[in-house]
């Protein structure tokens, strides 16, 4: 069975820092990985997408996440935040059976 | 393109009360449904999911029943409502089982307070 651990329920940076939100994952077969955003009362977004190809995918808002067979691991990454980067973030992985972490909520101090 | 929408966006219930929750799809035909529900503080828990009309699979047995009258319809119920059913819910679609279509794209969510 597949499934999804998110590293931290929280991290917080601050403004124009690094943010760097881990995922791991398993899987029997070469997974699909997504990356999702969810702000305050509102569904989730698509971020960003691996099914194949390029191992760094990249997304919207400056986001981007590498692909890591070796290391089972699809971590999200931006160079810079933004204070509008605060927010929950989710991963998941898809085999016939789309299964979501528990969640990283981010935090940007000015 | 495509498009989901919920209704209503938020609902309070006294307990023991019915319920009906409604999302529609605009845009695509044949679409895979779900329905999550999020708990205060916790993840995404994925409640039901439908193929096709009138095809529902129940991840997790509970008072909360799902329907799909219609292709791009599908209603959440219960018959009464717990203090445990209160939580954001929502639903979302994607285009199948086929690859390239597993991307599920979510609405915007029902927020449900059960008093």
């Amino acid at each position: 069975a597949q499934s999804v651990t998110q590293l931290g329920s929280h991290v917080s940076v601050s403004e124009g820092a690094l943010v760097l939100l881990r995922c791991n994952y398993s899987s029997s077969v070469p997974p699909y990985l997504f990356w999702y955003v969810q702000y305050p009362n509102q569904g989730l977004q698509l971020l960003l997408k691996y099914t194949t190809g390029a191992t760094l995918v990249k997304g919207i808002n400056g986001f981007e996440a590498e692909f890591k067979k070796s290391e089972t691991s699809f971590h999200l990454t931006k160079p810079s935040a933004h204070m509008s980067d605060a927010a929950e973030y989710f991963c998941a992985v898809n085999n016939n059976d789309m299964r979501f972490g528990a969640g990283t909520r981010l935090t940007v101090k000015p | 393109s495509q498009t989901i929408h919920q209704w209503p966006a938020t609902l309070v219930q006294p307990v023991g009360s019915p319920l009906s929750l409604e999302c529609t799809v605009e845009g695509t035909s044949n679409p895979n449904l779900y329905w999550y529900r999020q708990a205060a503080g916790r993840g995404l828990q994925l409640l039901f999911y439908s193929v096709g009309i009138g095809q529902i699979s129940s991840e997790v047995p509970q008072n909360l029943s799902a329907s799909r009258p219609q292709d791009r319809q599908f209603i959440l119920s219960s018959k009464k409502l717990l203090l445990s059913d209160s939580g954001f819910y929502l639903c979302a679609w994607s285009g199948g089982w086929v690859a390239g279509q597993e991307t599920q794209y979510f609405g915007p969510g029902t927020r449900l307070l059960v008093l």
